[in-house]
């Protein structure tokens, strides 16, 4: 079954503590992208990837770093997870980036305390 | 920039009664307008993109949404609603980068 898989599906930790949110899609997907939905803001872009090594800024990268080693995976990573990051995070991924349809993740649900 | 507003956060609309999720859009150029649905714990689907063409876009699960370039609107659009139809409904235009860009989302409540 085609999908974008994300884990944890749900995460609570303090302030600080590193952790990283997995994201993996097995379309063979070139472009991908994690999003976070705050109430009353819609969805904002984080980072995005047009393929393997090559990544970029998106809305609001601040607190967040990426990587894309391989093709289907593009992990989240935040080195220091303040409370204003508590949110709700989807991965997304399309063909490539003209591609008209994004297909999105389940989404993590983050509390940080 | 670009910009798309949803100016309802909630439309209430009884079962087999039509219902419309309104969104206005902003853009330089040609838009490429996107809706996508929210259901509880769950990711964003697809329902419908407009692209080119024809005004009025048929998608999934019998919705259609038209567009409407003098008012710069993208309308999504049943003609008859189910219980099965509340979720969260995001209107999104996307960018050169490939980026959606996205309104703030309507919930629809549809009551038996």
């Amino acid at each position: 079954e085609a999908q974008v898989t994300q884990n944890p599906r749900y995460l609570i930790t303090v302030t600080g503590k590193k952790l990283t949110v997995t994201c993996s899609q097995n379309m063979n997907h070139e472009y991908m992208s994690w999003y976070r939905q705050d109430p009353g803001l819609g969805l904002r872009q984080i980072y995005y990837s047009m393929n393997v090594e090559v990544t970029d800024k998106g809305d609001v990268p601040e607190g967040y770093k990426v990587s894309r080693k391989e093709k289907r995976n593009f992990p989240l990573i935040l080195e220091s997870p303040s409370p204003n990051q508590t949110s709700l995070y989807f991965c997304a991924s399309s063909l490539s980036r003209g591609s008209y349809e994004q297909y999105f993740g389940p989404g993590t649900r983050l509390t940080v305390t | 920039a670009q910009s798309v507003a949803q100016p309802e956060d909630q439309v209430n609309v009884a079962e087999g009664n039509p219902l419309t999720v309104k969104c206005t859009y902003s853009v330089s150029g040609n838009p490429y307008l996107f809706w996508y649905v929210q259901y509880p714990n769950r990711g964003l689907q697809f329902l419908l993109k407009y692209i080119t063409g024809d005004n009025l876009v048929k998608g999934s699960y019998g919705f259609e949404a038209e567009f409407n370039k003098s008012q710069t609107s993208f309308h999504l659009k049943k003609p008859s609603a189910l219980v099965s139809d509340s979720a969260l409904y995001f209107c999104a235009v996307r960018d050169i980068t490939g980026k959606l860009i996205f309104g703030t989302g309507t919930r629809l409540q549809v009551f038996p």
